[in-house]
């Protein structure tokens, strides 16, 4: 199994503060990589899909930006808002489309 | 609204017993997934199936089934539960048109303790 890391594992910040987070995974054999947002007793929701090199999405405060020849994505949160308290979720797809790989999260609170 | 429901959230059952998890979605896609969450470990891949009556393994088969009679549903199963197998399921899916750059959509979870 190809890993894909995620850091930092936990974060608290507080409220108004920018926060982001780091995805490292295996360059090799890529073909897209997606960003989730997962709060507590809710299902996981997609934020990005994200598939060139240099790719840079945004999705109102929150955006992304991809680097597939080093394999690393990074996920930015201006401003934060206790409501984006959540597990955020990263996924490397291996090219063919099948084999997805998750990360393990970084967990990120909010503190109004 | 796109849904995908899991119908039991929260269950208890005995070592040994036969675990029926089951999982449908509305939204017409080919492709279902069942994975399982563990802390500190990301989502893992138990089973997944692209077509009705298809199956294929994932990352982590062992002590699971699976059953996709119909298009919209998708059952895992654990034939004899064991402890080690309490934790979190989490049943996807997504469509087949421009496979893997596609948004898998997930139910909200099913919590089992084996006890």
């Amino acid at each position: 199994i190809l890993n894909v890391e995620q850091s930092p594992q936990s974060l608290h910040v507080q409220e108004g503060d920018s926060t982001n987070f780091t995805c490292s995974f295996p360059s090799s054999n890529f073909y897209a990589l997606h960003w989730y947002r997962w709060e507590t007793a809710k299902s996981p929701e997609a934020l990005f899909v994200m598939t060139l090199n240099g790719d840079e999405k945004k999705k109102g405060r929150i955006s992304a930006t991809l680097n597939t020849k080093e394999g690393y994505s990074y996920l930015y949160i201006k401003g934060s808002q206790p409501e984006d308290s959540a597990t955020y979720l990263c996924a490397r797809v291996s090219t063919g489309g099948f084999k997805t790989i998750f990360g393990a999260g970084t967990r990120l609170f909010v503190k109004a | 609204d796109v849904k995908v429901t899991q119908s039991s959230r929260y269950l208890v059952k005995r070592t040994g017993e036969k675990v029926f998890l089951e999982c449908v979605q509305d939204m017409d896609h080919e492709n279902m997934f069942w994975y399982r969450q563990d802390p500190g470990l990301g989502l893992r891949l138990i089973y997944f199936s692209y077509d009705v009556k298809m199956k294929e393994k994932g990352d982590i088969p062992e002590g699971y089934s699976v059953s996709r009679e119909k298009k919209e549903r998708f059952s895992l199963i654990l034939e004899s539960a064991s402890t080690n197998q309490t934790s979190m399921y989490l049943c996807a899916s997504s469509s087949q048109r421009d496979r893997g750059k596609n948004t898998i959509y997930f139910g909200e979870g099913s919590w089992l303790t084996v006890v």
